[in-house]
């Protein structure tokens, strides 16, 4: 069974940079083909795509957070990170990361972690 | 990449059907067959319902149907039941590797 879990702070102040963890089990990352994928949804909100890594290392991010996101991997602890730097107010969300062995979609969600910013 | 655009809400009696659109550009819906579509039930994590325009995973209900016409993708739901009272995001690949969102519809079954 594949499952996900985001870790992570709670609280952030702003401008300190947020370092989230997305643990993986029931696949690995080293597969061909599966990718992993953060999303973040502000409270009353939409879904907004941050940033994906593949199999391969490739890595993709949104266009208007690039500059302050960083995704990477950890096969041997079956991890993706992502930091998202100069945290401010307006980032503060449920961060979701999401499996998919079509990497056009997202295929199983882990529950989701709530970081607040706020000083 | 400026979010995909969705009717804020719809609703629906049970047994209706009902359809969400969601509209794009070129640059991702109208020119790739990689729409999906979430269902977020209230408090929880997204749910895939649809993925590639209109193909289901295994364990979603045929009464979940997409299709892509131009730069609109759209869901529809047959049969509507008070379970399917939620939140429906699509999400498209668009250009130069970036993904997209819709901003989001709630379905009220009244």
């Amino acid at each position: 069974q594949v499952t996900l879990r985001e870790s992570g702070p709670a609280l952030v102040k702003p401008t300190q940079t947020l370092t989230l963890t997305c643990t993986l089990s029931g696949f690995s990352l080293s597969t061909r083909g599966v990718c992993v994928t953060w999303i973040r949804q502000p409270p009353g909100k939409a879904l907004e795509w941050l940033a994906r890594i593949d199999w391969d290392d490739d890595k993709y991010y949104s266009t208007s957070l690039k500059t302050r996101l960083t995704i990477s991997k950890d096969t041997s602890k079956n991890q993706v990170v992502l930091t998202m730097t100069n945290m401010d107010r307006v980032d503060t969300a449920t961060y979701y990361c999401a499996q998919s062995v079509v990497c056009d979609s997202l295929d199983v969600w882990g529950q989701g972690t709530t970081v607040t910013v706020s000083s | 990449q400026s979010p995909l655009t969705q009717p804020a809400s719809v609703s629906g009696s049970p047994g209706q059907s009902i359809t969400i659109s969601c509209t794009g550009t070129s640059n991702d819906i109208g020119n790739y067959n990689l729409v999906s579509w979430y269902q977020q039930l209230p408090g929880k994590a997204p749910k895939l319902i649809i993925l590639e325009v209109s193909k289901r995973p295994s364990g979603v209900s045929d009464r979940f149907s997409g299709s892509k016409s131009g730069n609109t993708a759209s869901l529809t739901i047959s049969g509507l039941q008070a379970e399917d009272e939620a939140h429906y995001y699509c999400f498209s690949y668009a250009w130069e590797s970036t993904f997209v969102f819709g901003g989001g519809t709630r379905l009220t079954v009244l």
